[in-house]
């Protein structure tokens, strides 16, 4: 079964300062995807990034990135010079192949401060 | 393109009486997926659904819970006799055909359900 492990609860930072949100998880399977979303204080979810696990290549997008490592199980979540409208709820989600829950970890609430 | 519509937005109920939560799937999509998020707690999955079929309902409550998605119209999740315990947000996703599994999952906007 899949397990997600996001042990930072909160995360408070001032805008412009890069924050990094971890991301631990454990799988039998091989293959599977891998994705974040956000939920923004609206409630809604937003899609963000989905990683498929033999590709280890590091991703960039405008100020967010992600760093996918295998060996470790981990898929962290950076955001670069930080911005109010990026307070939000994280969520980090696993998705075995051929399975259709995504298994969401607990989420980290990231607010970022003026 | 539309995206995932759920109504209602916000729904109110008693203790004892029954919760309809609807999600009509983006064009072209059959593959539907109910989520719930507790207060404060991450989404759970629900069951997951393609047109007429129940595929896996693993993470329903065995009792006062049923969903449905038939062949013409929305999604339906169905909540009998609510209790204080069901308040939540209900999400519904949706994939197309084909991609289920291996592609991103489009949530609707969600249903927040409270039940006095």
């Amino acid at each position: 079964a899949q397990k997600v492990t996001q042990a930072q609860t909160e995360i408070s930072v001032v805008e412009k300062e890069d924050v990094t949100l971890d991301c631990v998880y454990e799988t039998r399977d091989t293959t599977y995807y891998l994705f974040w979303y956000k939920q923004p204080p609206s409630g809604e979810l937003v899609f963000l990034i989905r990683r498929n696990s033999f590709d280890e290549q590091n991703e960039i997008s405008g100020r967010y990135s992600w760093n996918f490592q295998k060996s470790t199980s981990s898929f962290n979540f950076t955001i670069t010079a930080s911005q109010v409208v990026d307070s939000a709820v994280y969520f980090c989600a696993p998705l075995p192949p051929g399975a259709q829950k995504l298994v969401f970890g607990q989420g980290t609430r990231l607010t970022i401060n003026p | 393109n539309a995206g995932v519509m759920q109504n209602p937005r916000h729904l109110v109920r008693r203790r004892g009486q029954e919760a309809r939560l609807r999600c009509s799937p983006m064009k072209g999509h059959s593959h539907v997926y109910w989520y719930r998020q507790l207060p404060e707690e991450g989404l759970k999955f629900m069951v997951y659904l393609q047109k007429e079929n129940i595929i896996d309902e693993s993470g329903m409550p065995k009792e006062r819970f049923s969903a449905e998605f038939p062949k013409e119209g929305p999604s339906i999740l169905r909540i009998q006799q609510v209790v204080r315990g069901d308040s939540a947000a209900y999400f519904c996703a949706s994939s197309p055909p084909g991609l289920a599994g291996v592609g991103e999952q489009f949530f609707g906007p969600g249903t927040r359900l409270t039940v006095l």
